[in-house]
């Protein structure tokens, strides 16, 4: 069954704490893998797509990676507005047409000042 | 370029009644996905339409139904509405030939 895992469930960091958050994917064959960003009461907002093993993105302070079987999100010295929740999307590579993104449940991170 | 748009923002109903929310998306996207959150189950796929088609639909009750017209504008519709309804409705939309979806604001639903 493709499923989605995000560790960990909460991240509390200091400002300027550099860290990472894991999404961990089992599907049949990946199409693409997708971050987004939450904020309390809004929609996601996109971030970036990774669509092969090796690949890597940046914004800002944040960096996404993607190997066969896991991507990270890494957070270079945070910032309080960088506080949210982060999703992560798979979409496996479609059988029957069916292109729908398989979710993870997201990772809250609150950073401190 | 203006994003995708729900509304209503907000909405209280009462147990039983019928809901409809509307979602127009990014001019040129042609694929209308729905969304329900909630705080304990993540989201949760609801169906999506291409062209106005229902090319995908989730694991929900026959209560919650929807539809897109011709300009891609869509609408979702939940009838009898159950207190387990109340949720963070999304509407996100897609490119063609692509798979990042956009999202927008939102519709919160409150059964009482």
């Amino acid at each position: 069954e493709d499923q989605v895992t995000q560790s960990p469930e909460a991240l509390r960091l200091q400002e300027g704490e550099s860290s990472s958050l894991n999404c961990s994917y089992t599907v049949s064959g990946l199409r693409g893998l997708f971050w987004y960003r939450q904020d309390p009461g809004k929609g996601p907002e996109f971030l970036f797509t990774l669509y092969s093993a090796g690949e890597e993105k940046e914004k800002e302070r944040l960096k996404a990676t993607l190997t066969k079987k896991e991507s990270f999100l890494h957070i270079t010295a945070p910032k309080p507005e960088d506080s949210a929740t982060y999703l992560c999307a798979v979409q496996a590579a479609p059988l029957d047409s069916n292109y729908q993104l398989i979710w993870g449940a997201g990772t809250k991170l609150i950073i401190k000042p | 370029k203006a994003g995708v748009t729900q509304t209503p923002r907000y909405l209280i109903k009462t147990r039983g009644q019928q809901v409809t929310l509307s979602c127009s998306p990014i001019s040129g996207h042609r694929s209308v996905s729905w969304y329900q959150q909630t705080p304990g189950q993540g989201l949760q796929f609801l169906f999506e339409y291409f062209s106005e088609t229902q090319r995908n639909k989730g694991n929900f009750p026959g209560r919650f139904s929807g539809r897109q017209f011709s300009n891609s504008r869509s609408e979702m519709n939940v009838s009898t509405l159950e207190l387990g309804d109340s949720a963070l409705y999304l509407c996100a939309s897609s490119p063609p030939y692509n798979t990042e979806a956009f999202f927008g604001q939102g519709t919160r639903l409150t059964v009482v």
